[in-house]
């Protein structure tokens, strides 16, 4: 099976970098995904590593290492809208399947 | 192109009642998937169909829940004798091809659940 933990909460002040990080037990999965979801609203995706390494996608980049079962989204230049909750997700080798993290809240402040 | 459309958007029902969601793929997606979201937690997978078939269905409650995905029409997402433990936001996501390096699923609305 598979399960994925993130931090619950994190705090941070427009302008500024943060990074959420994601680790992961896992019996296999084709690589991690990165998911926003604002209250009450769907979530949509930001980023996604099928290798080892970065990815950079304007002001959010994401980084997996498969060695260390763990992955992480970084976020640059917050801005309020930023502020949402935030889920990594192993895609299921076998179906296709999603399994999300348990999710990190962003609170974005002035 | 319209993007993933669940209906309908909020849901009430009584205890004992039956809950009927739909969701319609994006426009050349044949695979669908629901989840579900309770209340300040994250989306937990319950089944993956494609036309006419269910592929996955290793997240769903062994009663009550049913899923189908006919060859016309919308996907539906049956609850039958729903009880409050069912009060939860309902996500349907569809993606165009079962291929493994095609990594994004795009995510409709949701239905908002509420039994009373």
């Amino acid at each position: 099976g598979q399960s994925l933990e993130q931090p619950s909460e994190v705090t941070a002040v427009e302008g500024a970098i943060v990074q959420i990080n994601c680790t992961y037990q896992t019996s296999g999965f084709y690589g991690l995904s990165w998911y926003q979801q604002h209250d009450g609203g769907a979530p949509t995706f930001l980023s996604y590593n099928g290798l080892d390494g970065l990815e950079e996608t304007g002001r959010f980049s994401s980084f997996l290492s498969r060695s260390d079962s763990y992955g992480y989204l970084l976020l640059q230049e917050l801005q309020m809208k930023d502020s949402a909750s935030y889920f990594c997700a192993g895609r299921d080798t076998g179906f296709q399947k999603l399994v999300f993290g348990t999710g990190t809240r962003l609170l974005v402040s002035p | 192109n319209a993007g993933v459309m669940q209906n309908p958007r909020h849901l009430v029902r009584r205890r004992g009642q039956e809950a009927r969601l739909r969701c319609s793929p994006m426009k050349g997606h044949s695979h669908v998937y629901w989840y579900r979201q309770l209340p300040e937690e994250g989306l937990k997978f319950m089944v993956y169909l494609q036309k006419e078939n269910i592929i996955d269905e290793s997240g769903m409650p062994k009663e009550r829940f049913s899923a189908e995905f006919p060859k016309e029409g919308p996907s539906i997402l049956r609850i039958q004798q729903v009880v409050r433990g069912d009060s939860a936001a309902y996500f349907c996501a569809s993606s165009p091809v079962e291929d493994p390096t095609t990594y994004e699923q795009y995510f409709g609305p949701g239905t908002r659940l509420t039994v009373t």
